[in-house]
């Protein structure tokens, strides 16, 4: 399907620390974004990445697109407290945006 | 402040009830949303609606009956809803309409159903 499947479900990680998840897709997409969800929240869009781009910068968060093999990163660099959240990936064709299940991501102090 | 407005925020109902979950955009935006979140799945779509018309329905029961009066604003009406319904309901609106736009959600409707 062309819904995407986060990886890992979960991911603690000390406070400064590098947080990376994964996103994995079956079909072919024509872009890919993240958003972050506070919770009980709305979601918040962090990035989006074209399938024609393999990697992209916004301030602390680095993402890469290899759809060879079909999957996407998210990498937050020294992570922050207030970085605590639900983060998921969402791909686009056919003017659908499919969002998988999303990694929970707890910083600890 | 997302620019997205959802009235509830929180909805408790019986199975006989009838309510309505309202959202309300101020982008400027031609597409508008709905979507489930429900514990442990994934966000699913049920309704897109573009310049006022339906272009997406995702097999979602009739007990649920969107309607769009203007591209600013978005209403999903509940009646004789099932617990299994309970779930966080999010709007979300769009530029365009297509996969290129970014969603701006709103905070959501926490909708119980006892």
């Amino acid at each position: 399907s062309q819904q995407g499947e986060e990886d890992p479900q979960a991911l603690s990680i000390q406070e400064g620390e590098n947080a990376t998840m994964n996103c994995s897709y079956k079909t072919s997409i024509n872009n890919l974004q993240w958003y972050r969800q506070n919770s009980g929240r709305g979601l918040v869009h962090l990035i989006l990445i074209r399938s024609n781009e393999r990697e992209k910068h916004s301030g602390r968060l680095r993402v890469t697109l290899d759809t060879s093999k079909k999957s996407s990163s998210l990498l937050i660099t020294a992570s922050r407290a207030a970085d605590t959240a639900s983060y998921f990936c969402a791909t686009g064709r056919d003017d659908k945006i499919i969002f998988g299940k999303g990694t929970r991501l707890h910083i600890l102090p | 402040e997302t620019g997205v407005t959802q009235t509830p925020r929180h909805l408790v109902m019986g199975m006989t009830n009838k309510k309505s979950l309202k959202c309300e955009q101020h982008l400027g935006h031609n597409a508008m949303y709905w979507y489930k979140q429900s514990a442990k799945k994934p966000l699913e779509l049920m309704f897109v609606y573009n310049f006022k018309e339906q272009t997406e329905n995702n097999s979602v029961p009739s007990r649920f009956s969107p309607e769009c009066p203007n591209s600013s604003h978005l209403f999903l009406h509940l009646h004789t809803l099932q617990p299994e319904d309970s779930a966080l309901y999010l709007c979300a609106s769009s530029q365009d309409g297509t996969e290129d736009g970014e969603l701006f959600f709103g905070e959501g409707s926490r909708l119980t159903v006892l």
